[in-house]
């Protein structure tokens, strides 16, 4: 119950396109959605976040989408840029305890 | 640059030996939290103290152990190495004792 699945385990676009990343969970007593970016080498680093009463984040070219009924939520990388490629984990948190998905690796090609 | 340091950045040991993992939050931030990282378990939450306590638990072997001292950087202590320790060690912090966390640049820990 504590798992956070995320897909798909990798992903190649173009420059300009826009990639996106599902995540699903089943706990229901999570209660915070941190996406965080890690490059090689590299520790995660912050992106964007979501609580469960607000169904859409936007910060920049990164939105996430949030529904709560279906225990899902997706980032969303608008107008990607080759400095994109990295991989993405999407995580939830219930006090405090942030339990990650397995990541996807993207790739911004040009 | 998240402001939490991590040191050392690589550590290279052998089996059955023990060594310390430091870290310093972020300045003003209270809660640390200890990840391993390694490629077949992924991020995997281990400890969490706040403001110098034990604040939550998660997949921590009796092997290892943590403390966060009065200045609040901690240290993460792993003993009796095997070689499936091999992994990336991170560090995060944050200000309150829940929401967001920063992550350090990592200690990547190798048990030959």
């Amino acid at each position: 119950q504590q798992q956070v699945k995320q897909s798909p385990q990798s992903l190649i676009v173009q420059k300009g396109g826009i990639p996106i990343i599902n995540c699903a969970y089943e706990n229901t007593a999570f209660d915070y959605f941190p996406w965080y970016q890690q490059f090689p080498g590299k520790g995660p680093a912050l992106l964007i976040a979501i609580r469960p009463d607000v169904s859409e984040k936007k910060e920049g070219r990164f939105t996430i989408s949030f529904n709560k009924s279906a225990k899902q939520f997706s980032l969303h990388i608008m107008d990607s840029q080759p400095g994109d490629s990295a991989t993405y984990f999407c995580a939830a948190s219930t006090a405090s305890k942030l339990t990650f998905g397995t990541g996807t690796r993207l790739q911004v090609t040009l | 640059d998240s402001g939490v340091t991590q040191t050392p950045k690589h550590l290279i040991t052998a089996t059955g030996q023990r060594v310390t993992l430091r870290c310093s939050p972020r300045s003003g931030d209270l809660s640390v939290y200890w990840y391993q990282q390694s490629l077949d378990q992924g991020l995997q939450f281990l400890i969490q103290y706040y403001n110098g306590e034990e604040r939550a638990k998660g997949n921590i072997l009796e092997r290892f152990s943590a403390q966060q001292f009065p200045d609040l950087h901690s240290e993460l202590n792993l003993s009796s190495l095997e070689l499936g320790d091999s992994a990336l060690y991170f560090c995060a912090s944050g200000l309150a004792a829940d929401g967001e966390q920063f992550f350090g640049p990592g200690t990547r820990l190798t048990v030959l």
